[in-house]
């Protein structure tokens, strides 16, 4: 277990749809990490947050946003889905940032 | 660019070592993680190299050349729960990014 809690586990959903995961860091790690993985491909990282600020992003779509919030936890909200935004999506969490990503078990989203 | 390479995939025998490489060209380097996942789960963490040289950890060890921009991960001593997906990512302090390679599918025979 690596102390990073993602809900729900699996998502079931229309297109043009939106839904949020979520995800609850470590203790005491302040930064979160969203990735998301389709099926047999690598990680495409979204976006890092550190305490409370967005640090860094790397290639989400406008379609798709996050917040952290003051207790830590982290949201991604995907809206207007699409067929091809069914993908496992990974949070991670680290003390700082650049240190070691702890991964939760994910959020399968199967977009119908 | 940003740019890791490692190899698609990868066979090897049960009991044996492989050696998975990794190349990087990227804008800065402050580090190289070695992750391991498993089809369908989360990625765990295996090493993470910052200096130059051999850090070994149990039947795994982890090499790493900053001048040559080349890592590898060696597993010796190969088991049936080793077949896994091995991510090689460099950590650049610059903008706080972690790139990731596409990952190597390790499968392993009896």
């Amino acid at each position: 277990d690596s102390g990073v809690t993602q809900t729900p586990k699996h998502l079931i959903t229309a297109t043009g749809q939106r839904v949020t995961l979520r995800c609850s860091p470590r203790s005491g790690d302040l930064s979160v990490y969203w990735y998301q993985q389709s099926l047999d491909q690598g990680l495409q990282f979204l976006i890092q947050y550190y305490n409370g600020e967005e640090r860094a992003k790397g290639n989400i779509l406008e379609r798709f946003s996050a917040q952290q919030f003051p207790d830590l936890h982290s949201e991604l909200n995907l809206s207007s889905l699409e067929l091809g935004d069914s993908a496992l999506y990974f949070c991670a969490s680290s003390e700082q940032g650049g240190d070691i990503q702890y991964f939760g078990a994910g959020t399968r989203l199967s977009v119908l | 660019g940003q740019n890791i390479d490692q190899p698609t995939e990868m066979t090897a025998t049960e009991g044996a070592i492989v050696q998975i490489n990794c190349t990087y060209q990227t804008s800065g380097f402050n580090g190289l993680f070695w992750y391991q996942q498993h089809a369908g789960e989360a990625p765990t963490f295996l090493s993470y190299n910052v200096l130059d040289g051999l850090e070994e950890k149990g039947r795994f060890s982890s090499f790493l050349s900053r001048s040559k921009g080349y890592s590898y991960l060696l597993l010796k001593e190969l088991q049936m729960k080793d077949s896994a997906s091995y991510l090689c990512a460099v950590y650049m302090d610059s903008n706080y990014q972690l790139i990731w390679g596409a990952g190597t599918k390790l499968i392993i025979k009896p």
